[in-house]
């Protein structure tokens, strides 16, 4: 069974950089799959981030792109997010998952248990 | 503003059939497939339908998923107290060259 579990930092300081990693169990993230990432703003709607595949292909939403950057550590059976010049719009729950439909990753599942991080000084 | 556009409430009772919407475009439900997650209170959400209409191992059969032009719909049938939760429909939409989400549905059983 694939789990998927969050870590990281619960709070960021404006303008710096947000750092998570995902620790997988039950499935080596070498052998296929986008992994990636989605994000929920406390009490609203769910907004995709975006995904990286093992060998090397990205799919990021537009809207955040120029800031971020998602990795595979294979060794490590891990991924990880990292977001530069956050504010405080970058206040969410922040969710792991497989992306499966191919080479849009256009669903997700299993998903992590999130981890919520707060913008602010 | 969502992209895919949802119901904000729902409801039913006990052992009744409910059907949740979601309205896209071309660029999106109306071209790709549509996929629909369930998120119980406190939880992170869970994939109940992906690809229209197919549904990941453990999810009964009581929910389906269909597609007809740019609309989708997510049917449950045998209404349960443990299906009152919130509900998301999902697709990729290539004028954003994005996966976008529905606003969400809350389904209440009453």
């Amino acid at each position: 069974q694939v789990q998927l579990q969050e870590s990281g930092p619960g709070m960021v300081k404006p303008s710096e950089t947000l750092s998570l990693t995902c620790s997988v169990s039950g499935y080596s993230i070498s052998t296929g799959y986008f992994w990636g990432w989605i994000r929920q703003p406390p009490g609203k709607g769910l907004e995709w981030i975006g995904g990286a595949y093992q060998s090397g292909a990205m799919l990021y939403n537009p809207s955040l792109k120029s800031r971020l950057t998602i990795s595979l550590r294979t060794s490590r059976n891990q991924f990880s997010l990292e977001l530069s010049s956050v504010t405080a719009a970058d206040t969410a729950i922040y969710y792991c998952a497989r992306l499966g439909g191919g080479s849009l990753g256009s669903w997700a599942g299993p998903w992590g248990p999130g981890i919520l991080v707060t913008v602010s000084s | 503003q969502a992209v895919l556009t949802q119901s904000l409430s729902a409801s039913g009772t006990p052992g009744q059939r409910v059907t949740i919407s979601c309205s896209g475009s071309s660029s999106n439900i109306g071209n790709y497939t549509v996929n629909w997650y369930q998120q119980l209170p406190g939880a992170a959400p869970k994939l109940v339908i992906h690809t229209d209409n197919q549904r990941p191992s453990g999810v009964p059969d009581r929910l389906s998923g269909s597609k007809s032009g740019t609309s989708a719909s997510l049917a449950i049938s045998g209404l349960r107290s443990e299906d009152e939760a919130d509900y998301y429909c999902s697709t990729w939409d290539d004028s954003l060259n994005a996966v976008v989400f529905g606003g969400g549905t809350k389904l209440a059983v009453l």
